[in-house]
């Protein structure tokens, strides 16, 4: 019974490359969100995403960042033309129905490093 | 979603039991009480939710005071494996409430 699958582990990129983050929810679960995680700080929301939709994206930077979770297949966070600044550790989290009395389930992120 | 305050840190001796506070003064009614610790490099892993009565799992109890402004999370037992950032979050019951405001949180070291 797999839990919340986030990959890669770690992703290493350069200056104005882009990179995807890829999160596979529990198995039968269809809300997703995305934090970011700046070193010693803690998590910021960024985007709540239901099957072909989002929800919220009231965290997500409004240029760069964009955010898919399709029929079939991850959820998707892409990063176009990445900046030292996005370095940081991204987690992926999901719950099998929406509501505050649903707990969110954690990956364990990807830590995305910019030279 | 309200604001929550923990203290910064915290030490614990092996064995004994570990309480937590944590002040949510602002709480709305249809706001529940979340417990999440993040064990370095790890995600967030789910402890512990509640809305107004006390609760129990097996990883530990959740004690919510009759005005909910606050509560307490408690490790009974507490093991070297514990020693994390313990986070309190309350989130509310909007039709699309999605995201969780995490804080600082409260690093729990357990001694030997």
């Amino acid at each position: 019974n797999a839990g919340v699958m986030q990959n890669p582990r770690h992703l290493v990129r350069r200056r104005g490359q882009e990179a995807r983050l890829r999160c596979s929810p529990v198995k039968g679960h269809s809300h997703v969100y995305w934090y970011r995680q700046l070193p010693e700080e803690g998590l910021k929301f960024m985007v709540y995403l239901q099957k072909e939709n989002i929800i919220d994206e009231s965290g997500m930077p409004k240029e760069r960042f964009s955010a898919e979770f399709p029929k079939e297949g991850p959820s998707i966070l892409r990063i176009q033309q990445v900046v030292r600044g996005d370095s940081a550790a991204y987690f992926c989290a999901s719950s099998s129905r929406t509501g505050s009395n649903q707990p969110q389930h954690f990956g364990d992120g990807t830590r995305l490093s910019i030279l | 979603d309200a604001k929550t305050t923990q203290p910064t840190s915290m030490d614990c001796a092996e064995g004994r039991a570990a309480n937590l506070p944590c002040n949510h003064s602002t709480i709305s009614g249809n706001e529940y009480v979340y417990w999440y610790r993040q064990i370095h490099s790890q995600g967030p892993q789910y402890i512990i939710h509640g809305l107004k009565n006390n609760e129990t799992n097996e990883m530990a109890s959740l004690i919510i005071t009759e005005d909910r402004k606050s509560s307490t999370l408690i490790l009974p037992h507490a093991t070297l494996r514990d020693t994390a950032v313990y986070y309190c979050i309350v989130r509310a019951d909007n039709t699309n409430a999605g995201k969780s405001t995490f804080g600082d949180g409260t690093t729990l070291t357990v001694k030997p």
